[in-house]
C-alpha cells in the first residue's frame, strides 16, 4: 500500500495562477480531508469529506474548492492563487467509523509559494 | 468555534530531562488524539485517549486525559534526540465530530 500520495511536492505560482493540488489514497478511507500549516499556526482544516460525492467547509475554506468524484481522490482547487495561500499543505484520511476514533494519516505534503 | 490551545509553543531540554506538553480545549471533548512531526516531515498518529482520565504509556510517553475531557497531556520521560519533533494533540468535540482540530502543537528539541 502507497498510502496518501500527494503531488506536486513542491509548487511556485504567481499571484492569480490556478493549480490543483492532488491527493489519492488507497486505504479505501471514507473520510479524507486538506489542512494547510503555516508557522505558529498548527494545521488548519481547509475542507473534508466524508465520503464520495460529500463535502463540507473546515475551518479556513476560502479561496479554496474541493471535490469528491470517487473514493479514492480528493483533490484542493486553488482558483486564483494569493501570497496568503504560501503554505504546507496536508491531505489526511481515515477509515469513517460511527464513534470517529479512527486515527488520521497524512501524506508527504505540499509546499506551495505563492508570488 | 471549538479550539485548542496547547502550551508551550517550544521546549529546549538537556538530553535525559523530562518534558511535558499541555492541551487544553474550550469544550468538552469525545476523544483526543496525539500525532509527532519531525522536522521537514508528516505528522504520524501516536495515540488516542477516548475515556474520561484514561492515562496510556508507550515506553516512555505517558498521555493522560483529563477527568473532564476538557484537557490531556503528553508526558516524555527523560528525552533522547529521537524524541525532537512537533507534537501536536487534536481533539472532536460532540457538535463537529467529523472536524478533528489541532493544537498550535509543541517544538521539543533536545542537546544531546
Amino acid at each position: 500500500n502507497a498510502g496518501v500520495t500527494q503531488t506536486p511536492k513542491f509548487q511556485v505560482l504567481k499571484t492569480g495562477q490556478s493549480m490543483t493540488l492532488q491527493c489519492a489514497q488507497d486505504m479505501n478511507h471514507e473520510y479524507m480531508s486538506w489542512y494547510r500549516q503555516d508557522p505558529g499556526m498548527g494545521l488548519r482544516l481547509i475542507h473534508y469529506s466524508v465520503g464520495a460525492g460529500i463535502t463540507d467547509q473546515g475551518e479556513v475554506p476560502n479561496g479554496y474548492n474541493v471535490s469528491r468524484s470517487t473514493t479514492e481522490d480528493f483533490p484542493l482547487r486553488l482558483l486564483s492563487a494569493a501570497p496568503s495561500q504560501t503554505s504546507v499543505y496536508f491531505c489526511a484520511s481515515s477509515y469513517n467509523d460511527r464513534a470517529l476514533n479512527s486515527p488520521l494519516h497524512f501524506g508527504n505534503g505540499t509546499r506551495l509559494t505563492v508570488t | 468555534g471549538q479550539q485548542v490551545m496547547q502550551i508551550p509553543q517550544y521546549q529546549h531540554v538537556q538530553e535525559g530531562e523530562d518534558f511535558t506538553t499541555y492541551c487544553n480545549s474550550s469544550t468538552t471533548l469525545s476523544n483526543i488524539q496525539w500525532y509527532k512531526q519531525r522536522p521537514g516531515g508528516h505528522p504520524v498518529f501516536l495515540i488516542q485517549l477516548v475515556k474520561s482520565g484514561e492515562v496510556k504509556k508507550q515506553k516512555r510517553l505517558t498521555f493522560q486525559f483529563g477527568e473532564a475531557k476538557k484537557n490531556s497531556s503528553l508526558h516524555i520521560t527523560a528525552t533522547q534526540t529521537t524524541d525532537v519533533g512537533t507534537y501536536f494533540c487534536a481533539g472532536r468535540s460532540g457538535g463537529s465530530n467529523y472536524k478533528l482540530t489541532f493544537g498550535k502543537g509543541t517544538l521539543l528539541t533536545v542537546n544531546p
